[in-house]
Order: structure tokens, then C-alpha cells, then sequence
């Protein structure tokens, strides 16, 4: 079954605003981790977070994880016009090295 | 992080013809090499899974015949496209996955765009 859907699938935002992106997942997972992609790009890691973690931080990103609602979040604070670009989260289960799936992505656009 | 090249990083080829896609993990041993597809605007779809010495595990739908895969070492994994034609046109991802105690954690390559006319 599909496993990390974002929500929204596109988001709209000025510069300078912060910007949350969701993903809910259906099984239980080793940890979870979120991507952006910019148009024909390829991935580019930005946070992984475990599943006994709740919080983590890097940089003006901000990403939860509830196991228990199964869903995690991503805030990009002070968004800038290069945030643009389209953000994925990517589970694995619990058996080892079980493939990654991703959901269909956020389709973020910061305007200037 | 650890790195994984892809090459080429665009290949534009005639229907009918072969294309070989290369993924190398540079700085770790990858003992599961995943490849992706991905449609425009679209999330990646999961193709195939390969483990260092053994045959790919196809997804459901992907034609094994066409999509060629071969995992010879542990840094290094094809993906050859037989027979192109211009259905086959999209942005192919691999990712890489092992090595130490972060086993679980995959790196993404840069991705190639492959273009069927």
C-alpha cells in the first residue's frame, strides 16, 4: 500500500513566510526522511529522523515525526524563492533493507 | 554524506536502440542498489532492487526483459534500457543503500534523463 503521502501537493508562498508540508504513512517504520527535488534534478537529502525521535532541526528546517498518528511535518521557516522546488518524504518498514517509498511530493513555490 | 554518481546525466537516443545507465556509490560499499522511475511531475516510482551478486528483484509491472539490471560490485550498478522506445523517456534515479552502521540509510544519485525520439 502507498506509504508517505504529502499533503498539501502544492503550496504557494511569499518570501519570507514559512511553509509546512505533511506526510502521513500507514505501517511502522525504522525512521523517515524528507527530499527535495528541483525541477529535473535529482534528490537531495535534507533531514533523516528515527522513529524514536520527535523533533530535529537543521538549518531553517524543522521536521516532526508522530508515530502514533503516524504523520510527520516539514517547516521551512523564512522561505526564500530557491526553496522552490518539490519536497518528498520517503519511509522504510521495519525489515532491513526494505526499499524506500516515496509519496507523491509537495510542489512548493516561494514568490518574490 | 556519502555520494552516488549516475552516468550519463542526459542521454538522448533513437527508438530501438540500447541505453546503458551507470550508478556508483563513491566513498562506500552498497550492498542493495535501488533504481527508480519518475514521470514528470510524478513521485519516484520503484523499479527494482538489486543486491551485490544476485539477480534484481523487479517491481510488479516492470518488464525484466527491458530493463536490464546488473550489480557486478559493490560500488557499481547498470540499468540498460533494451529496445528504447519513446515510452521509456524519463528521469531515472538510482539509490544506494549499506555500508557501517548507518546500513539502513540510502543516498540518492543525481538522476538521468533519458530522451527516446
Amino acid at each position: 500500500s502507498q506509504q508517505g503521502e504529502e499533503d498539501p501537493q502544492a503550496l504557494s508562498i511569499q518570501e519570507g513566510e514559512n511553509a509546512t508540508m505533511n506526510c502521513s504513512y500507514k505501517t511502522s517504520i525504522n525512521n523517515l526522511q524528507w527530499y527535495r527535488q528541483n525541477s529535473g534534478r535529482g534528490l537531495v537529502h535534507l533531514i533523516l529522523i528515527r522513529s524514536n525521535e520527535r523533533e530535529k532541526h537543521s538549518g531553517r528546517l524543522r521536521v516532526t515525526l508522530d508515530t502514533s498518528k503516524k504523520s510527520s511535518s516539514l517547516l521551512i521557516t523564512a522561505s526564500r524563492a530557491a526553496d522552490t522546488a518539490s519536497y518528498f518524504c520517503a519511509t522504510d518498514a521495519r525489515n532491513y533493507g526494505q526499499n524506500f517509498v516515496f509519496g507523491p511530493g509537495t510542489r512548493l513555490s516561494v514568490l518574490p | 554524506g556519502a555520494v552516488v554518481s549516475q552516468h550519463p546525466s542526459r542521454v538522448i537516443c533513437k527508438s530501438g536502440t540500447s541505453v546503458k545507465i551507470e550508478c556508483r556509490s563513491l566513498d562506500f560499499q552498497a550492498t542493495t542498489m535501488f533504481w527508480y522511475r519518475q514521470f514528470p511531475k510524478k513521485s519516484l516510482m520503484l523499479m527494482a532492487t538489486s543486491n551485490e551478486g544476485s539477480k534484481a528483484t523487479y517491481e510488479q509491472g516492470v518488464e525484466k526483459d527491458k530493463f536490464l539490471i546488473n550489480h557486478a560490485s559493490l560500488t557499481l550498478s547498470t540499468l540498460t534500457v533494451t529496445s528504447a522506445h519513446p515510452e521509456d523517456s524519463s528521469f531515472y534515479i538510482c539509490s544506494a543503500q549499506g555500508g557501517g552502521g548507518r546500513s539502513y540509510e540510502q543516498y540518492f544519485g543525481p538522476g538521468t534523463r533519458l530522451t527516446v525520439t
